[in-house]
């Protein structure tokens, strides 16, 4: 059974600070991919990142970077320099490449940045 | 392109009533999937279309709920004698193929009194 875990339930930032949002996984299967998806007030999950179960190479996208460690089975993903517009829910799922390749979500974080 | 569309945006009924909540996945996507969201559950899934593949219908919480999809694109989901636990938002998602990213739509908003 695959399971992911955001410990952090809610985290609150000050404007231009640095935030990085945790996310721990668990699957047996050695063929996976993570997904990091944001969730603003208006519901829609938007899709951020995927990362496949072979490739540990970190990935940065403007403000936003993401380490992928299979030692320590976590994916977590930081914000530098934070703004406004980045307060929402950020969900961290996982899927992997046998039945139905549902995915599998934390339970997500809820990011406050204050102006 | 367009994305993931869903309708209503927000439904509310009475308990006992019958609901269908409709997704249009994106243009060519041969993936469709369908989750809830709820206070106390989480995100959780529900069923799954693959092409003409008959549908996995494993994450359905009871009979009352079931799911088609006409044409290998329009889906509806259709919640039976609705109950107040079914209150949640109901998350449509597509993808190229079942190995490919998922794109959400806007989700419906489900209340049931």
């Amino acid at each position: 059974a695959q399971k992911v875990t955001q410990a952090q339930t809610e985290i609150s930032v000050v404007e231009k600070e640095d935030v990085t949002l945790d996310c721990v996984y668990e699957t047996r299967d050695t063929t996976y991919y993570l997904f990091w998806y944001k969730q603003p007030p208006s519901g829609e999950l938007v899709f951020l990142i995927r990362r496949n179960s072979f490739d540990e190479q970190n990935e940065i996208s403007g403000r936003y970077s993401w380490n992928f460690q299979k030692s320590t089975s976590s994916f977590n993903f930081t914000i530098t320099a934070s703004q406004v517009v980045d307060s929402a829910v950020y969900f961290c799922a996982l899927r992997t490449n046998f039945g139905n390749e549902k995915l599998t979500f934390g339970t997500g974080t809820r990011l406050t940045i204050i102006p | 392109g367009a994305g993931v569309s869903q309708s209503p945006s927000n439904k509310v009924t009475e308990k006992g009533k019958d609901v269908e909540l409709r997704c249009d996945p994106i243009s060519g996507h041969t993936a469709l999937y369908w989750y809830r969201q709820s206070l106390g559950q989480g995100l959780e899934f529900l069923i799954y279309f693959q092409g003409n593949s008959a549908p996995d219908k494993s994450g359905l919480p009871s009979d009352r709920f079931s799911a088609e999809r006409t044409g290998g694109s329009v889906s509806t989901l259709t919640i039976q004698r609705t109950q107040q636990e079914d209150s949640a938002v109901y998350l449509c998602a597509s993808c190229q193929g079942a190995r490919e990213t998922q794109y959400f739509g806007p989700g419906t908003r489900l209340l049931v009194l």
